[in-house]
C-alpha cells in the first residue's frame, strides 16, 4: 500500500537558523511527491512538487525541499527560518493505485514552531 | 482570483440532522474533491468529481452524498450527521487528473456534531 510518514509531530528551531521538516514514503513506480502548509484557521497552501527532473525542487516563500529516491524521502528545507514560517506542514503523494481519482495520500502532519 | 471558496466556516449540528457544505471554484478546473480533517491526521478523500455530472466515491464516502450539476459547483449534503463526522472538511480542485496537477485548497468548513 502507499504510505507517507512524517516522523515528527513537532519540530522546533530558532529564527535565523536551518530548517528540515522531514517526510518519507512508500509507493510503487514513480513519485509525485507534494508539499502544503496549513496555518492556523485556513485551508492547505501549496508549497512545492517533484515531478521529475532536478532532486532539489524549489518552492513558495523560500521553501526547498530535496528528493532522494534511494532514501524514499522528500525533505523539507528552509535555509533561514521566520517565525511567520510557524504552522502545520503536509506531505503528499499522489496515490498511483485508485483509478482516474488520482487522490492525494497525505502525512499526519509536522507542527513547525518557530521562536524569536 | 477567488479559487476555492467554501461555505459555511463553522457549523454545529444536532445527531440527525442534515446539512449541506458548499463548494465552489472560479478556475474552470475540471476535477474537483472533498477531503475531511480530523485531529492529528492527514487528509482523507471523502469523494471526488472529473466532470460535471460526473462523481465517485473516495476511501472515506459513508455518510456522505455528493452532486456536480456545474463545473463551478461540488456540494457535499450530510444526511443523518452522527459524532464520528465530527471534523474539517476541505474541497480542492485540480484543472486535470494527471498525477502532475497541483490541487488547490478552499479555507474548510469545520463541523461540530453533538
Amino acid at each position: 500500500a502507499q504510505s507517507v510518514a512524517q516522523p515528527e509531530d513537532q519540530v522546533n528551531v530558532a529564527e535565523g537558523n536551518p530548517l528540515t521538516v522531514k517526510c518519507t514514503y512508500s509507493v510503487s513506480g514513480n513519485p509525485y511527491l507534494f508539499w502544503y502548509v496549513q496555518y492556523p484557521n485556513r485551508g492547505l497552501q501549496f508549497l512545492l512538487k517533484y515531478i521529475t527532473g532536478d532532486n532539489l525542487v524549489k518552492g513558495s516563500y523560500g521553501f526547498e525541499a530535496e528528493f532522494n529516491k534511494s532514501q524514499t524521502s522528500f525533505h523539507l528545507k528552509k535555509p533561514s527560518a521566520l517565525v511567520s514560517d510557524s504552522a502545520l506542514y503536509f506531505c503528499a503523494v499522489r496515490d498511483m493505485e485508485m483509478d482516474s481519482s488520482y487522490k492525494l495520500i497525505f502525512g499526519s502532519g509536522t507542527r513547525l514552531l518557530v521562536r524569536p | 482570483n477567488a479559487g476555492v471558496t467554501q461555505t459555511p466556516k463553522f457549523r454545529i449540528l444536532k445527531i440527525g440532522q442534515s446539512m449541506t457544505l458548499q463548494c465552489a471554484q472560479d478556475m474552470n478546473h475540471n476535477y474537483m474533491y472533498w477531503y475531511r480533517q480530523d485531529p492529528g491526521m492527514g487528509l482523507k478523500l471523502i469523494y471526488y468529481s472529473v466532470g460535471a455530472g460526473i462523481t465517485d466515491k473516495g476511501e472515506v464516502p459513508n455518510g456522505y452524498n455528493v452532486s456536480r450539476s456545474t463545473t463551478e459547483d461540488f456540494p457535499l449534503r450530510l444526511e443523518l450527521a452522527a459524532p464520528s463526522q465530527t471534523s474539517v472538511y476541505f474541497c480542492a480542485s485540480s484543472r486535470l487528473g494527471r498525477v502532475q496537477e497541483t490541487q488547490y485548497f478552499g479555507p474548510g468548513t469545520r463541523l461540530l456534531v453533538l
